[in-house]
């Protein structure tokens, strides 16, 4: 079947600019992760989202940063007034349920902050 | 001081060899324990998963997990050059802490 995607899969954006990424978890997958992948600093985890539950957003750095989950699937991540150091990948991960299952991650999205 | 600590490499091993590596962690509520491989430009995909300490084989792969020490390891058997990619190793605490914690990743390259 089919697995988590993400799109775009590379943004090139200007310092001050908003962007958008965007995350299809795999059908049936209750539970949606956001990741950043810095270089040299492995995955800091932003936010997670769980059914109808209030999303984790105990990782997100600061209030530019939101994101949100329509209908309990695709979920959107949102920067807003970017910055040179939000240049990262961001890594989309989904699994079947909370409690410990496998969660399953997308290609990421590459983001460059001229 | 980060919660896990992982050796970015990079290490080069030549085919065949026996590839080890390893994480410490310092928050003892760690119970599940995960590593990852992820190729470049890519997503990470799950290698092995363990819960406490002890040992855990798969084919080539075997993951150690003790906890009285914060330490955990992967051995990739009879290694070959489709294993050069980054390890991640991943943990979490106890059910109703759904985030994972990552080491930084190591690079490993089989030479053939």
């Amino acid at each position: 079947g089919a697995g988590v995607s993400q799109s775009p899969s590379n943004k090139v954006t200007e310092k001050g600019k908003d962007v958008e990424l965007r995350c299809d978890p795999i059908s049936g997958h209750t539970a949606l992760y956001w990741y950043r992948q810095s270089l040299g600093q492995g995955l800091e985890f932003l936010i997670y989202f769980q059914g109808n539950s209030a999303p984790d957003k105990s990782g997100l750095p600061s209030d530019r940063f939101s994101a949100e989950r329509t209908g309990g699937s695709v979920s959107t991540l949102t920067i807003q007034r970017t910055q040179q150091e939000d240049s990262a990948v961001y890594l989309c991960a989904s699994s079947f349920a909370a409690g410990g299952e496998t969660q399953y991650f997308g290609p990421g999205t590459r983001l460059l902050v001229l | 001081q980060k919660e896990v600590e992982q050796d970015p490499g990079p290490l080069s091993v030549p085919e065949g060899a026996i590839v080890s590596l390893n994480c410490t962690y310092s928050n003892s509520a760690f119970q599940y324990f995960m590593w990852y491989r992820q190729y470049s430009r890519k997503g990470p995909e799950l290698l092995m998963y363990t819960y406490s300490s002890g040992n855990k084989e798969d084919g080539r792969f075997t993951a150690q997990v003790d906890k009285s020490s914060k330490y955990i390891s992967l051995f990739i058997r009879d290694s070959q050059p489709s294993d050069s990619a980054t390890y991640l190793c991943a943990m979490r605490s106890n059910f109703g802490n759904e985030k994972l914690t990552f080491g930084t990743g190591t690079r490993l390259t089989i030479i053939p």
